[in-house]
C-alpha cells in the first residue's frame, strides 16, 4: 500500500524546545517537500529537496532545519530559533514535474 | 514576486448546481497549475491538472481551464455534491519544481 506517512499526528512543545516531525514515502519519489499551514492560509514552502542528500530553502525556512539521508525519509526540525511554530505542517513528494502527493500533516502546539 | 492567489475566499452554493473556482497567477514562469482539494485536519488531495500547452482539461465532474494570456485558471465542478465541501487550491508549478499555492477557496454546499 503506497503513500506518504507522517508522525505524530499531534504534537505539543514547550518553549524553548528542538522537535522533530517525520515523513516518509514509499512512492519511490525523487522529490520531497515540507510546508507550513497557518489558520486560513495557504500552503508555505519551507524546504525541498530533489534528491538525497540535497536540499534547498523555501519561502520560510527560518528556524527549521532539514536533513536527506534517504531517499524515503525527509524529516523536519522545528527548532527554538523558531518564534512562532504552532501550525499544521504538510510533507509531500512527487517525481519530477508532477503533482506532488501530501501526507496527512502533523499539528504542532506550542506549550 | 510571483504569486498565486484566488478571486473569493468562500463560495457557497446548492446541491446540484455547478461550482467554479476562480485562481490568477503572476508569473508567466509557471507552466504547470494543480487543483487541489482540502478537507478539514487533512492533508491536500490531487484534483486535476493542467499544462501550459493546454487550456481544458476534463475528469469526472470537474474542469480545468487556462488563459495564459489574462494569467488565469479556474475549477468547474458539475452537480455540486455535500462531498465536495472543502478548501479548493491552485498551485503553479515551475521548472525547478518547487510550487506555489494560492490562499484557497472555501467551498460550502448547501443541502
Amino acid at each position: 500500500d503506497g503513500g506518504i506517512t507522517q508522525s505524530p499526528k499531534y504534537l505539543f512543545r514547550k518553549e524553548g524546545q528542538n522537535v522533530t516531525l517525520s515523513c516518509e514515502q514509499n512512492l519511490n519519489h525523487d522529490a520531497m517537500y515540507w510546508y507550513r499551514q497557518d489558520p486560513g492560509q495557504g500552503l508555505r514552502l519551507i524546504y525541498y529537496s530533489q534528491i538525497v542528500n540535497d536540499f534547498q530553502k523555501g519561502d520560510i525556512a527560518e528556524g527549521y532545519s532539514v536533513s536527506r539521508e534517504k531517499k524515503e525519509s525527509f524529516p523536519l526540525t522545528v527548532t527554538s530559533a523558531q518564534k512562532n511554530p504552532t501550525a499544521f505542517y504538510l510533507c509531500a513528494s512527487s517525481t519530477y514535474y508532477n503533482e506532488q502527493f501530501f501526507g496527512p500533516g502533523t499539528r504542532l502546539t506550542v506549550l | 514576486g510571483e504569486s498565486v492567489g484566488l478571486h473569493l475566499p468562500t463560495l457557497s452554493v446548492q446541491e446540484g448546481d455547478n461550482s467554479i473556482i476562480n485562481c490568477a497567477y503572476s508569473n508567466s514562469a509557471s507552466d504547470y497549475f494543480i487543483w487541489y482539494k482540502q478537507e478539514s485536519g487533512k492533508g491536500p488531495q490531487f484534483i486535476i491538472d493542467i499544462r501550459s500547452n493546454m487550456d481544458k482539461r476534463q475528469g469526472q465532474r470537474v474542469t480545468v481551464l487556462l488563459n495564459k494570456t489574462v494569467k488565469h485558471l479556474s475549477l468547474q465542478i458539475a452537480a455540486t455534491q455535500p462531498g465536495d465541501s472543502a478548501v479548493y487550491f491552485c498551485a503553479g508549478n515551475r521548472k525547478n519544481n518547487d510550487m506555489r499555492f494560492g490562499a484557497g477557496t472555501r467551498l460550502t454546499v448547501k443541502p
